[in-house]
């Protein structure tokens, strides 16, 4: 069965500092892979998404970028953080092209302070 | 770029009432989700719709395709107090695309 992987679970980080949180996938090949932010109590907000290995589609120009340097491996990063850049963030999977259901990783609570 | 408007926003009913929200859009998607999150958690699918105008149900819960393919509804029937929760739509454009967005949610409380 697939399964995603997020982590860590929380991070406080300052202002100022890097980031990467990463996201795994397992007992699947060649996923649809999307980030996503959520403000506390608003909605999804889509920050990136990929169809494919180097592949990365931006849809909010930000202080975060992403890659996809293995097919089932998403990374969100930022060199410098911003106090608004606090928030849930979300990996989620999808079968490209089959189906539409897509699965959520567990989530990051980053708290920059 | 592409936006659904999902509504209400927030909901407070007593329990074993029905439900009823929905979203809307502009754009044209070929799938639309129906998803439910509880804090501090990733969302959850509760229901997923291929079709314009199929009808789908998923124990209580019945979720529309709009004809148009620009809108969707959910329905809760006989609300328990485990179905609180935010509830999201998301709508899914393919062919090359594949980008899935998402409605602002409609967050429910349920008073038993």
């Amino acid at each position: 069965s697939q399964t995603i992987h997020q982590w860590p679970a929380t991070l406080v980080q300052p202002v100022g500092s890097p980031l990467s949180l990463e996201c795994t996938v397992e007992g699947t090949s060649n996923p649809n892979l999307y980030w996503y932010r959520q403000a506390a109590g608003r909605g999804l907000q889509l920050l990136f998404y990929s169809v494919g290995i180097g592949q990365i589609s931006s849809e909010v120009p930000q202080n975060l970028s992403a890659s996809r340097p293995q097919d089932r491996q998403f990374i969100l990063s930022s060199k410098k953080l911003l106090l608004s850049d606090s928030g849930f963030y979300l990996c989620a999977w999808r079968v490209q092209g089959v189906s539409g259901e897509a699965f959520f990783g567990q989530g990051t609570r980053l708290t920059v302070v | 770029g592409q936006q659904l408007n999902q509504s209400p926003q927030s909901m407070f009913i007593q329990e074993g009432e029905d439900v009823s929200m929905n979203c809307t859009s502009s754009s044209i998607f070929n799938t639309w989700l129906w998803y439910k999150q509880e804090p501090g958690e990733g969302p959850v699918l509760l229901i997923a719709l291929y079709k314009a105008g199929e009808l789908t149900s998923n124990g209580r819960l019945t979720a529309q395709f709009g004809i148009t393919r620009k809108d969707s509804f959910l329905n809760i029937s006989a609300s328990i107090p485990s179905d609180v929760g935010i509830y999201f739509c998301a709508g899914l454009t393919q062919g090359g695309s594949e980008k899935l967005v998402f409605g602002k949610g409609t967050k429910l409380t349920v008073n038993p």
